[in-house]
């Protein structure tokens, strides 16, 4: 069965300042994605960021880089440079390429960031 | 621009009414999903269509119905069967094949009253 971890219910950053979320997972299938939502209070899910299981580069989209550690199974979200609207919740998620595509997208319990002026 | 609307952004409900809640997208995902969540909680699936006139039951599915009649239209109905309907739901598509994400809607409130 697949599974997302993530251990941080909570965590405070200083404006300005980088933070890094953590996600593990876990996963028989040879080939996954993973990838980061974050949900702002008004409820809205919006897409940061993905990282394909076989990809080698660690993905980036602006402030947003996935630290990506295969072996140790890690999936780690890094925001550079903290803004007051990066106050939310955020999801890591994953989906296997193998299994019936409807169920197999799992989301971890989610992270609340909070940054601090 | 493509995307998914959900409406009402707010719903209440009597005891033992049923309501419905819509989602339709214009993205030409075959894939739609229902996910419920509850305050500070993650997302549990209530039920996914992979295709017009099929659909599964999610985790959670007691208490809950829908259909797939159009592709664009994945409508949720919250019956009176459900005991704990206050919550926030949130309706996801995404294309049938690839390693691609969801694209969610912007969810609905309901409130049990």
């Amino acid at each position: 069965a697949q599974k997302i971890t993530q251990t941080q219910p909570g965590m405070f950053v200083q404006e300005k300042e980088a933070v890094t979320l953590d996600c593990t997972y876990d996963t028989s299938d040879p080939s996954y994605g993973l990838f980061w939502y974050k949900q702002p209070s008004s409820g809205e899910m919006i897409f940061l960021i993905y990282q394909g299981s076989y990809d080698q580069q660690n993905a980036t989209e602006g402030r947003y880089s996935l630290n990506f550690q295969k072996a140790r199974k890690s999936a780690n979200l890094v925001i550079s440079a903290s803004q007051l609207g990066d106050s939310a919740m955020y999801f890591c998620a994953m989906r296997g390429i193998l299994q019936n595509y409807g169920q197999n997208f799992v989301f971890g319990p989610g992270t609340r960031l909070s940054v601090l002026p | 621009d493509g995307g998914i609307t959900q409406s009402p952004k707010y719903l209440f409900r009597k005891e033992g009414q049923n309501v419905t809640l819509s989602c339709e997208q214009n993205l030409n995902h075959d894939a739609m999903y229902w996910y419920r969540q509850d305050p500070g909680q993650g997302l549990r699936l209530i039920y996914y269509s992979q295709i017009v006139n099929d659909f599964q039951k999610g985790d959670i599915a007691e208490g809950y119905s829908v259909s797939r009649e159009k592709k664009e239209s994945f409508p949720l109905t919250v019956t009176s069967a459900q005991k704990n309907p206050t919550a926030f739901y949130l309706c996801a598509s995404r294309a049938r094949t690839g390693l691609y994400g969801y694209t969610f809607g912007s969810g609905t409130r309901l409130t049990v009253v």
